[in-house]
């Protein structure tokens, strides 16, 4: 069964300070790889994804994320983070099958602190 | 704009009062689905339809109904709504030849009593 793993539930961390959100998954089909940020009560924004080429996609405010293909990783990095970083990260991967499934990992809390 | 609207943001209701939730897009996306986010589950797919009159189960469907008479609309219905459907749910649309991913609407926050 296809599923995504996000190790971590929060992550503290100090302004200006940089982080890495881990992300692993499982999947039996080749699937395309994404992140989304969920500020507090505001719906889901699409931060970066990857699709082919390049393991090193950049994204949106500063993150980054690399494919590791042989380790089935997908981290999220920033170099030096914003207490407007503070919300809710989502990993999740879409099936490149015929159900064209998107599955999400449980999340990360992000909390940056000053 | 390019868009999924969800209808309402907020709603509360009492157990067994069937109530629906409105969900339309402006990007004739052939993909639909619901999700519902609970704490440190992640999102979850209740239903998804892959075209018109297309429907099928997520992981979890029970005590949830779709339909897709129309492509850009995916009303989620509960017919007889009950405590352990408190959630917050997403509607998002895709369409599989473009690989942008999903969109998703702004959230329904239910809360039943």
């Amino acid at each position: 069964a296809q599923s995504v793993t996000q190790l971590d539930s929060q992550v503290p961390v100090f302004e200006e300070a940089p982080v890495e959100l881990r992300c692993n998954y499982s999947s039996s089909v080749s699937v395309y790889l994404f992140w989304y940020v969920q500020y507090p009560n505001q719906g889901l924004q699409l931060l970066l994804k990857y699709l082919s080429g390049s393991t090193l996609v950049k994204g949106i405010n500063g993150f980054e994320a690399e494919f590791n293909k042989s380790q089935t990783s997908f981290h999220l990095r920033k170099p030096s983070v914003h207490i407007s970083d503070t919300a809710e990260y989502f990993c999740a991967v879409t099936l490149m099958d015929s159900s064209y499934k998107l599955i999400f990992g449980s999340g990360t809390r992000l909390l940056v602190r000053p | 704009e390019a868009q999924v609207t969800q209808n309402p943001r907020y709603l509360i209701t009492v157990t067994g009062k069937k109530l629906t939730v409105t969900c339309s897009q402006n990007m004739n996306h052939e993909y639909m689905s619901w999700y519902r986010q609970d704490p440190g589950l992640g999102l979850r797919q209740i239903y998804y339809s892959m075209n018109v009159e297309v429907t099928d189960k997520g992981d979890v469907p029970e005590g949830y109904k779709v339909s897709r008479k129309e492509k850009r609309n995916f009303p989620l219905i509960l017919e007889s709504p009950s405590p352990n459907q408190t959630s917050l749910y997403f509607c998002a649309s895709s369409s599989p030849g473009t690989s942008h991913g999903y969109t998703f609407g702004s959230g329904t926050r239910l809360t039943v009593v």
